[in-house]
């Protein structure tokens, strides 16, 4: 079975611009988390979703929005990058919200805002 | 709020040496404990996992057992290997219909031969 895909790897932009990052979760699974990850802040959660439904948000401006399709794939975007958000993304999926199954995390999208 | 806490890094040691990174949680209610791994260049994966008290994770060599009474979850191993090399993270997942994740803020291991 395939893992968790994140594409694209790596990004570079600019201040001011807007990115959208995708998650492709394992086949079959239908909660997807998405998490920050910088050498100061560490790994912060920015939202879940499950089944289209947005289950939690993280304490992040509104600059940083998701989405999840019928198929389960996720998009994160954030607006008007500023150089802190340049960081890891990382992106999670699990079967179900809220159960004891295991996340299984994706490579992440590397970030870097010029 | 909820929150984890583990040892300052890096740690270094010696092939065959015993490892122990500390971990410590504040949480309501009965959370679930993790510890992932993070090789350079890579996401997080599952090193192990307890999800209630008394309840012992364990996995290639790794094991860290859920104490309540002293709110810990500190990961051992007896001989570490140079593959071993990485950064660690504890992280708790709280009860209720929720997937998010608590992290502690990562301790670097560094195995010499």
């Amino acid at each position: 079975k395939a893992g968790v895909t994140q594409t694209p790897r790596y990004l570079i932009k600019t201040r001011g611009q807007q990115v959208t990052l995708s998650c492709s979760p394992i086949s079959g699974h239908r909660s997807v988390s998405w998490y920050q990850q910088t050498p100061g802040q560490g790994l912060q959660f920015l939202f879940e979703y499950f089944s289209e439904t947005q289950r939690n948000k993280g304490n992040f401006p509104g600059r940083f929005s998701g989405r999840q399709f019928s198929n389960s794939r996720s998009e994160m975007n954030v607006s008007t990058l500023e150089l802190g958000d340049s960081a890891l993304y990382l992106c999670a999926s699990s079967p179900l919200a809220g159960s004891q199954e295991t996340q299984y995390f994706g490579p992440g999208t590397r970030l870097l805002v010029l | 709020g909820d929150s984890v806490t583990q040892m300052e890094g890096p740690v270094t040691l010696s092939e065959e040496a015993f490892l122990t990174i500390n971990c410590t949680y504040t949480a309501t209610g009965y959370p679930s404990l993790f510890w992932y791994v993070q090789y350079p260049g890579e996401g997080l994966q599952l090193l192990l996992k307890a999800t209630k008290a008394d309840d012992k994770g364990s996995n290639k060599g790794f094991e860290a057992t859920y104490r309540k009474e002293t709110t810990s979850f500190h990961l051992e191993k007896g001989s570490v290997q140079v593959s071993d090399s990485a950064v660690y993270f504890c992280a708790l997942r709280g009860g209720g219909a929720t997937n998010k994740l608590i992290f502690g803020t990562g301790t670097l291991l560094a195995v010499q031969p």
